[in-house]
């Protein structure tokens, strides 16, 4: 069956400093990959996607941005980051774009 | 693009009442549409989904209607529990997957 994992769980972290956030699927090939961002008590806001390695798109301009370095795993990264990103980020994977995506723990991010 | 629009954005039930969180859509192509239950500090979980070929579908007390005509469907919860009360999204696909702004769920005992 397949797997989704997220790490860290949680991370608090101060304004201007990097970030790196991991996501891995197992027993499948080829997944679509996403990220997403919810704000408290708020919907999920698409951030970028990936259809294979080295592939991205992004949907949201901001001081984000991802990488697909293997099929299966995808790495959420800024370089500085601002209290605004601050959020519960989503990884989420599916077969295709047009079938059901599911969603792996989350990491819960803190900017202070 | 596709715009799903999710209504109400919050609920509140008696335990043993029903439920019924609606959502419509813009993309007339879209032809996939999951729904999803948000438990606190956890990652969306696929509860049911309906694709365009059906018009209703049902899953124990979960149900979920579809209206292509009039490009809305809707999830109902029957015989609700506390264990229900979560976040809920709808979401819709053609190309991508689009996803409503979530329902809050509130079932009091």
């Amino acid at each position: 069956s397949q797997t989704i994992h997220q790490w860290p769980a949680t991370l608090v972290q101060p304004v201007g400093s990097p970030l790196s956030l991991e996501c891995t699927v197992e027993g499948t090939s080829n997944p679509n990959l996403y990220w997403y961002r919810q704000a408290a008590g708020r919907g999920l806001q698409l951030l970028f996607y990936s259809v294979g390695i080295g592939q991205i798109s992004s949907e949201v301009p901001q001081n984000l941005s991802a990488s697909r370095p293997q099929d299966r795993q995808f790495i959420l990264s800024s370089k500085k980051l601002l209290l605004s990103d601050s959020g519960f980020y989503l990884c989420a994977w599916s077969v295709s774009s047009t079938y059901e995506q599911y969603f792996g723990p989350g990491t819960r991010l803190t900017v202070t | 693009g596709e715009n799903v629009e999710q209504h109400p954005s919050t609920l509140s039930v008696q335990e043993g009442d029903s439920a019924v969180i609606k959502c419509t859509y813009s993309d007339s192509a879209s032809n996939y549409f999951p729904w999803y239950k948000q438990e606190l500090g956890k990652g969306p979980q696929l509860i049911i989904d309906i694709r365009s070929n059906v018009g209703e579908k049902k899953d124990q007390r979960i149900a979920v209607t579809l209206n292509k005509t009039a490009k809305h469907f809707s999830l109902h919860i029957t015989e609700t529990q506390p264990e229900d009360s979560a976040v809920y999204f709808c979401a819709a696909s053609s190309n991508d997957m689009r996803f409503g702004a979530g329902t809050r769920l509130t079932v009091k005992p």
